[in-house]
């Protein structure tokens, strides 16, 4: 079946960088995405990245995707006050337009 | 301009009522979606219309109704609303067949049953 995971907690100081981990089981993934949810607001998506690619880097954003592993990381450099979020990781599979969501990180930033 | 957007954002009701969330997209889309995502945060698809047809739903019960107008409009009407139904509603649309498209979210609509 498909399963999404990812540690409910992560904090970190001002300025260092942050590192949100997430496992998934399907094997079909096509793509994977991360999405930011900040306090009564809805899913912004941050980026996304190919099933046949291993890492993708946006501005401060560092994708890893470890396909055999089936581990998916989001390296935020440089973290900001204004980056304290809930981070979710989504999976795709194939043949389906529905993504699965992982449980969802709750990052703090902290100066 | 708003993308997604929800109507109402805060829906407060007692148990037993009957209400409706809707949602309308302006990104040309052809499918949406309803998540719920619980105190927990933990979300969860309920359905999918693509093109007004029922395409995904998830074991969701039959208290709950989508209904697709049109392309552009996906709203949910809940019957005899229950304490478990309160939660963050999500509406959400993307483009079918284009692997890499992503969901947009509208802002949510939180319910609260008392």
């Amino acid at each position: 079946g498909e399963d999404v995971e990812q540690s409910l907690f992560l904090s970190v100081r001002e300025g260092d960088s942050s590192v949100i981990n997430c496992t998934y089981t399907d094997s079909s993934s096509t793509y994977l995405y991360w999405y930011k949810q900040e306090p009564g607001a809805g899913l912004q998506l941050l980026t996304y990245i190919f099933s046949n690619m291993d890492m993708k880097q946006d501005q401060r954003l560092t994708v890893l995707l470890n396909k055999k592993d089936k581990h998916l990381s989001l390296r935020i450099a440089d973290t900001q006050t204004g980056d304290s979020a809930i981070y979710f990781c989504a999976e795709r599979g194939s043949n389906t337009d529905k993504l699965i969501f992982g449980t969802g990180t709750r990052l703090q930033v902290f100066p | 301009d708003t993308a997604v957007s929800q109507t109402p954002k805060y829906l407060v009701t007692q148990m037993g009522n009957d209400k409706s969330i809707k949602c309308e997209q302006n990104l040309g889309h052809d499918t949406m979606y309803w998540y719920k995502q619980d105190s927990k945060k933990f979300l969860k698809i309920m359905f999918s219309y693509n093109n007004k047809e029922l395409i995904i739903n998830e074991t969701v019960p039959n208290r709950f109704s989508p209904k697709s107008p049109d392309k552009a409009h996906l709203n949910l009407h809940i019957n005899s609303l229950e304490l478990g139904d309160s939660a963050v509603y999500f509406c959400a649309s993307s483009q079918a067949g284009t692997a890499r498209s992503p969901l947009h979210f509208g802002n949510g609509t939180r319910l609260t049953v008392t």
